[in-house]
C-alpha cells in the first residue's frame, strides 16, 4: 500500500503553461506539505495544509495555488510555467502539525520540466 | 530561526569502512533533529529522529546519531558500509515551541560506497 502517492512522476511542458501535480494520502494524517528540491537537492517547504486549511505560505511566486479538496489530498497548480520552476516536487504528511516530533513521511516526487 | 549545516556535500567509502556524516545545528531553544535517506529517484524516508531522552539514538538499516548539545552536532554513523547505503542523506532540525515553523533541511551529503 503506497502512503503517498503523487501523480504524475513525471510532467515536461513548454513554458507559459499551466499545470497540476496531485497528491493523495492514506494514513489518516492531519497535515500535509508541498516541497520543491532544486537541481542541487535542495529542500525548501512551499506551503503545509493542516485539516484542508493552509498553515504554511512560505515565500513562493502566486502562480502557485494549492488546494486541499479533503485532508486525504493536496493539489498543486502551478500558472505561466517558467524555465526556473524545473525541479523535483515532493508531497508529504505527518499526524499532526502541532506535534514537531512527528515524522513526515513523503512522496516518490514529481520531477517537472519546462522547457 | 533554526539551521543546519552539513559538512561534505559527497562522502565517499569503501564497503565495510565506517560512516560519518556531519550535521551541526543552530537553534535558540531545544531541538528535535532528523536524519532523512532519500535513495535515486525517490523520497524521502526517515532514518532516525532525536526528541528528548536517549542522546544515542538508533535508526534504520544500522544507523545511529548522537546528540552533542555542546558541540551542537547530530553526525549519522555507521560502523560498517554496504553498497545499499548509496543515498543522499539529510539532516534536519525542527525547533520547539517554533508554532508553525516546519523542518528545515540541510543542504544534503550524497554517499558513495566504493566496492
Amino acid at each position: 500500500d503506497t502512503a503517498v502517492s503523487q501523480t504524475p512522476k513525471y510532467l515536461v511542458t513548454q513554458m507559459g503553461n499551466d499545470k497540476s501535480i496531485k497528491c493523495e494520502q492514506n494514513l489518516g494524517h492531519d497535515t500535509m506539505y508541498w516541497y520543491k528540491q532544486d537541481s542541487k537537492k535542495f529542500l525548501k517547504i512551499m506551503f503545509s495544509y493542516n485539516n484542508k486549511e493552509l498553515i504554511i505560505n512560505e515565500t513562493v511566486p502566486n502562480r502557485f495555488s494549492p488546494k486541499s479538496p479533503d485532508k486525504a489530498h493536496l493539489n498543486l497548480h502551478i500558472n505561466s510555467l517558467e524555465l526556473g520552476d524545473s525541479a523535483v516536487y515532493f508531497c508529504a504528511s505527518s499526524p499532526s502539525q502541532l506535534v514537531l516530533a512527528d515524522t513526515q513521511y513523503f512522496g516518490p516526487g514529481t520531477r517537472l520540466t519546462v522547457l | 530561526a533554526q539551521s543546519v549545516t552539513q559538512l561534505g556535500s559527497h562522502v565517499s567509502v569503501s564497503e565495510g569502512a565506517l560512516v560519518l556524516l556531519r550535521c551541526n545545528y543552530s537553534s535558540s531553544v531545544p531541538p528535535y533533529l532528523f536524519w532523512y535517506v532519500q535513495y535515486p529517484n525517490q523520497g524521502l524516508q526517515l532514518l532516525l529522529k532525536y526528541t528528548t531522552g536517549a542522546t544515542l539514538v538508533k535508526g534504520i538499516n544500522g544507523f545511529e546519531a548522537e546528540f552533542k548539545k555542546s558541540e551542537t552536532s547530530f553526525h549519522l554513523t555507521k560502523p560498517s558500509a554496504h553498497m545499499s547505503d548509496a543515498a543522499e542523506y539529510f539532516c534536519a532540525v525542527s525547533e520547539v515551541n517554533s508554532g508553525n515553523t516546519p523542518l528545515v533541511f540541510g543542504k544534503g551529503t550524497r554517499l558513495s560506497v566504493i566496492a
